[in-house]
Order: structure tokens, then C-alpha cells, then sequence
């Protein structure tokens, strides 16, 4: 079975400050983790994924996430905000290992950057 | 190249009444699943397909059908809406691929009366 956890519902962050949202997996091998972000009224859209390699991947809008096997994490992550980063944003994980392509959203973190 | 669109936008029943909700997605998909969000409850699969001809039961099939007769339309129905269907419907597609990511239609907010 494969799940993620989004611990935090909201984060909130001043404009210009680094931010961090977390997620954490579990699976029964090894993970193909994602990024989504949905903005007010609009379908979601792919931030980044891993797959292999590298542990820290970036994505698009300067933003990158740390895979961390150890801690089975993959925090998204900014080095300064904008007011436009608010967003819901959601976590999906897919077991290497699974039968099924099909991959487990979290229950999403609502990002909230105060100017 | 539209993507993934989803219509309608909007739609508001009365309890017990029917309607179909059309995906369709012209990026040649072989995946395509239906989501709906619900404040708090995050993104749950309601069905998926994974060609077409075949459909399959996702987290939360109850109340709903699905068909995909055709490989770039994947459709949601709801038979006898009702209150708690109250939600925002997602269609999504992949290509199949095991390390490739969802496109996502902008999605249908329904309400039931």
C-alpha cells in the first residue's frame, strides 16, 4: 500500500523569507514522488517529481523539493517567496513496487504568503 | 493544444436528478481518472481507466459510473444526485508511463440541492 501525509494544513510565510511545505510517503519499495500546485478556482498543475538520482530536484516557478530516504520525506521547498506562491499545494506518491500507475494524493497545504 | 477540458464549469440539481459530466483530453492518453476535491479531504479517485473500453473503481466509486467508449473521453455520471455529491470534479489523463505526471482539467463545481 502507498500513502503520503501532509502534516500541515496551512503555512504561512512573509514575502521574501524561504519557505518549506512537507510531505512524508510511505510505500512498500521505492517511490516516485510529486509536486502539485492548484491556484484559486483552477485545476492542479506539476510543480516536479522524482524519480532516481539526484536527491534534490527542482521544478518550475524556482521551486525544489528534498528527497530523503531516511526520514521517507520530500519537502518542497523556496529560497524567498513571492505573494504570488499562494496556492494549494498537494504531494502524490506512486510505489516503484505497485501493480497500478496510479498515484495517492495528500490532503493538500494551503500556502499563504503575506506581503 | 487544449489539454484536458472538462464541461461543464458549473452545474447546480436537485437531489435525485441525473447528469454526465464530459473529460476529454487530446494529448493521445492511454490514463484517465476522475477526482473530486472536498474541503480538508484532499484529491480522491472516484474511477479511473486505463484504455479505453476499460473502466476501475478508485477510492470512492459509490453513486457514480463511468465509461470510455471512446479513448479521449472519459465520462462521469451520477444517476440519483445527491447532497453529499456536493463537490468539485476533477478529470485528469497520463500517458501511461509508471514516473509520469497527471494533467488536470480545471474542474466542474457541482452543487446538489
Amino acid at each position: 500500500a502507498q500513502s503520503v501525509a501532509q502534516p500541515e494544513d496551512q503555512v504561512n510565510v512573509a514575502e521574501g523569507n524561504p519557505l518549506t511545505v512537507k510531505c512524508t510517503y510511505s510505500v512498500s519499495g521505492n517511490p516516485y514522488l510529486f509536486w502539485y500546485v492548484q491556484y484559486p478556482n483552477r485545476g492542479l498543475q506539476f510543480l516536479l517529481k522524482y524519480i532516481t538520482g539526484d536527491n534534490l530536484v527542482k521544478g518550475s516557478y524556482g521551486f525544489e523539493a528534498e528527497f530523503n530516504k531516511s526520514q521517507t520525506s520530500f519537502h518542497l521547498k523556496k529560497p524567498s517567496a513571492l505573494v504570488s506562491d499562494s496556492a494549494l499545494y498537494f504531494c502524490a506518491v506512486r510505489d516503484r513496487s505497485g501493480g497500478s500507475y496510479i498515484p495517492t494524493f495528500g490532503r493538500g497545504t494551503s500556502l499563504i504568503v503575506h506581503p | 493544444n487544449a489539454g484536458v477540458t472538462q464541461t461543464p464549469k458549473f452545474r447546480v440539481l436537485k437531489t435525485g436528478q441525473s447528469m454526465t459530466l464530459l473529460c476529454a483530453q487530446d494529448m493521445n492518453h492511454e490514463y484517465m481518472y476522475w477526482y473530486r476535491q472536498d474541503p480538508g479531504m484532499g484529491l480522491r479517485l472516484i474511477h479511473y481507466s486505463v484504455g479505453e473500453g476499460t473502466t476501475a473503481k478508485g477510492e470512492v466509486p459509490d453513486g457514480y459510473n463511468v465509461s470510455r467508449l471512446k479513448k479521449q473521453n472519459f465520462l462521469l455520471g451520477l444517476e440519483s444526485a445527491a447532497p453529499s455529491q456536493t463537490s468539485v470534479y476533477f478529470c485528469a489523463s497520463s500517458s501511461g508511463q509508471e514516473n509520469e505526471k497527471l494533467f488536470f482539467g480545471s474542474g466542474t463545481q457541482l452543487s446538489v440541492l
